[in-house]
């Protein structure tokens, strides 16, 4: 089974920060990686498919990257309601695991 | 507008056995890929069901066994039959759309605690 994990597992930032969150596959899976963000006692909501691709009403400032094992999240000029839990999500078969989750909180 | 609704949440005791349902508008459950993810208090998302639309369903080890998914196309609903509940087992429980692979629909929960 492939493994998923995100480091770091909570971080602390600033309005105004540019911030990146890793996600890592234990195996290749191409391009299948999902993001998601959970602000705090809400649900999940999809933010990047394909690795890179931004979904429907997703902020501009936010950006995926990466292909195989390595992918990365980036928030250019954190806002206040970018307060959330981030999980990466491989795809590459019928399981589609998460990852473990980023916390992201301001300093 | 899609909505998916879940219900049938509530206390039950461990080995108990209780079905959850999710009314789906907006999008038929019988020609999309139909999953159930899972949340415990304070932790990550699990994915723990999906159904096909050509009705496959897959699990993870974790729930293999005890949990079913299925669906009725009449009513358009998404149902979670869980057995043999373990305290673990404990969460919230999400109807999600799976697209692609990917989570985009995603209803609102429905909680589920396993306690004596």
């Amino acid at each position: 089974d492939i493994q998923m994990t995100q480091s770091p597992s909570s971080l602390s930032a600033s309005v105004g920060d540019r911030v990146t969150i890793t996600c890592r596959a234990s195996h290749d899976i191409g391009n299948y990686l999902a993001w998601y963000q959970q602000k705090p006692g809400k649900v999940p909501k999809l933010l990047i498919y394909g690795a890179s691709t931004l979904h429907s009403g997703v902020p501009s400032r936010f950006s995926g990257r990466g292909s195989g094992t390595d992918f990365t999240l980036t928030i250019i000029s954190l806002q206040p309601e970018d307060v959330a839990t981030y999980y990466c999500q491989r795809y590459n078969d019928a399981l589609g695991a998460f990852g473990p989750g980023t916390k992201l909180d301001f300093k | 507008e899609v909505q998916l609704v879940e219900s049938g949440g509530g206390l039950i005791q461990p080995g108990g056995s209780l079905r959850l349902s999710c009314a789906v508008s907006g999008l038929s459950v019988s020609s999309n890929y139909m999953t159930w993810v899972r949340q415990a208090p304070g932790k990550g998302l699990e994915w723990v069901s999906v159904i096909y639309s050509i009705g496959n369903t897959y699990y993870p080890d974790s729930v293999k066994g005890r949990f079913t998914i299925s669906r009725d196309n009449s009513k358009n609903n998404l149902y979670l039959q869980m057995n043999n509940v373990r305290v673990d087992d404990t969460a919230v429980y999400y109807c999600v759309r799976r697209l692609s692979g990917y989570y985009d629909y995603w209803g609102q929960g429905t909680l589920v605690v396993v306690s004596s």
